[in-house]
């Protein structure tokens, strides 16, 4: 049962614009919230690992917030640019260390 | 530092056949993961090693299984495979079974 989901399926966003989109997980043993980048041909990388409630975390123009009460994450894109397009991966680690990875939202950046 | 690496790149077996994966994680990481992309569908947890030990699997039958070495490389075994087992299997490795993982190339698998 996929209890991890992420919205929205895709999304096209012009270069220069901003986005953002979610990840809900269950909000009961919760243990930590990953997200990822996988761009096509590659390996997922880390973007972010986040553990408490109202983290924020930022790398580059690209930020994330986490609310475990409510049992969902956003990540958000600045100022998109066409190397940004890729599948983000959110993945909700429970309090016995298992993974379940949302399907993930795929962006795509155009010029 | 040298990546995760994950052998062979890609594989076809006939079904009914047994494989065999392998992956050497990051120097210094004890923990192993294994997942499952079949076609059209997201990344499935499929099991997950730590100082050699399974410490939790995904919902996977019993003919998936695997094993993690002494040196932290491991291997996933597949039996009796099914044309449904095609899919990419990634491999990832970290530090402590629950920070963020990195991930090897995965090994492409077709079963004919």
């Amino acid at each position: 049962i996929l209890n991890v989901e992420q919205s929205p399926q895709s999304l096209h966003v012009q270069e220069g614009d901003s986005t953002n989109f979610t990840c809900s997980f269950p909000s009961s043993n919760f243990y930590a919230l990953h997200w990822y980048r996988w761009e096509t041909a590659k390996s997922p990388e880390a973007l972010f690992v986040m553990t408490l409630n109202g983290d924020e975390k930022k790398k580059g123009r690209i930020s994330a917030t986490l609310n475990t009460k409510e049992g969902y994450s956003y990540l958000y894109i600045k100022g998109s640019q066409p190397e940004d397009s890729a599948t983000y991966l959110c993945a909700f680690v429970d309090s016995w260390g298992k993974l379940q990875f949302g399907a993930g939202t795929q962006v795509v950046v155009t010029p | 530092e040298a990546g995760v690496t994950q052998s062979p790149t890609h594989l076809i077996k006939t079904r009914g056949q047994q494989v065999t994966l392998r992956c050497s994680p990051i120097s210094g990481h004890t923990s192993v993961y294994w997942y499952q992309q079949a076609l059209g569908l997201g990344l499935q947890f499929l099991l997950w090693y730590d100082e050699g030990e399974e410490r939790n699997r995904g919902n996977f039958p019993p003919r998936f299984s695997g094993r993690q070495f002494p040196n932290y490389s491991s291997e996933l075994n597949v039996n009796a495979l099914e044309l449904e087992d095609s899919a990419l299997y990634l491999c990832a490795s970290s530090l402590e079974g629950r920070r963020g993982q990195y991930f090897g190339p995965g090994t492409r698998l077709t079963v004919t």
